[in-house]
């Protein structure tokens, strides 16, 4: 069975610290997801990472995908406000492109 | 501009009723699904539809059952709903193979009284 964990679930930062998220899965996969949620609102796809090594980048959030060690980070760079939200990571599961959620990371930045 | 689209934000139900959540998607996507959110917990598949009529079970399908009568639709009925079923309900869409990036509606808010 696909478990998916992220910590930490709770993160609460200073403007314009650094920080890291991670991910990490139990089976392999070479495609895994990012999400955003904010409060009261659907998720939004962030990023997309579909082989070992990728990295992609928007704004002050980088994401990178180990799928040797089975574990995806996102990166924040000197925080701001309007990076409060949740944050997800999603892997595919079985047949029909069935994703398995990570509990989410909670994010506030803090002026 | 895609969307998924779910019929309700917001809905109370009593215990005992029969609840319906509709979900329609625009992007002609083979792959439907229902989630329920819950703090602490992350997003758990209840149900999860993979073509026209036909459907598999998900974490937690307990208490619920689906319909996908037409390609763009995905229903999720709660047979009689109870107070354990109140949360936050997540319909998403993907298409088949390749990037199977998933676009989500806005969620319906269920409280069962």
């Amino acid at each position: 069975e696909l478990k998916v964990e992220q910590n930490p679930l709770f993160l609460s930062m200073q403007e314009g610290k650094n920080y890291t998220i991670y991910c990490n899965y139990s089976t392999t996969s070479d495609r895994l997801y990012w999400y955003r949620q904010d409060p009261g609102k659907s998720l939004e796809s962030l990023f997309v990472l579909l082989s070992n090594g990728a990295v992609k980048q928007e704004g002050r959030l980088m994401a990178s995908l180990d799928t040797k060690a089975r574990l995806s980070t996102l990166h924040i760079t000197a925080a701001v406000h309007d990076l409060s939200a949740t944050y997800f990571c999603a892997v595919d599961g079985e047949y029909g492109n069935k994703l398995v959620f990570g509990a989410g990371t909670i994010l506030r930045v803090k002026s | 501009d895609v969307k998924v689209t779910q019929s309700s934000r917001y809905l109370v139900k009593r215990t005992g009723e029969k609840v319906f959540l509709e979900c329609v998607q625009d992007m002609d996507h083979e792959n439907m699904f229902w989630y329920r959110q819950d703090p602490g917990l992350g997003l758990r598949l209840i149900y999860f539809s993979y073509d026209v009529k036909m459907k598999e079970k998900g974490d937690i399908p307990e208490g619920y059952s689906v319909s996908r009568e037409k390609k763009e639709r995905f229903s999720l009925i709660l047979e009689s709903a109870s107070t354990n079923q109140t949360s936050m309900y997540l319909c998403a869409s993907t298409n088949s193979g390749g990037d199977t990036e998933a676009f989500f509606g806005q969620g319906t808010r269920l409280t069962v009284v």
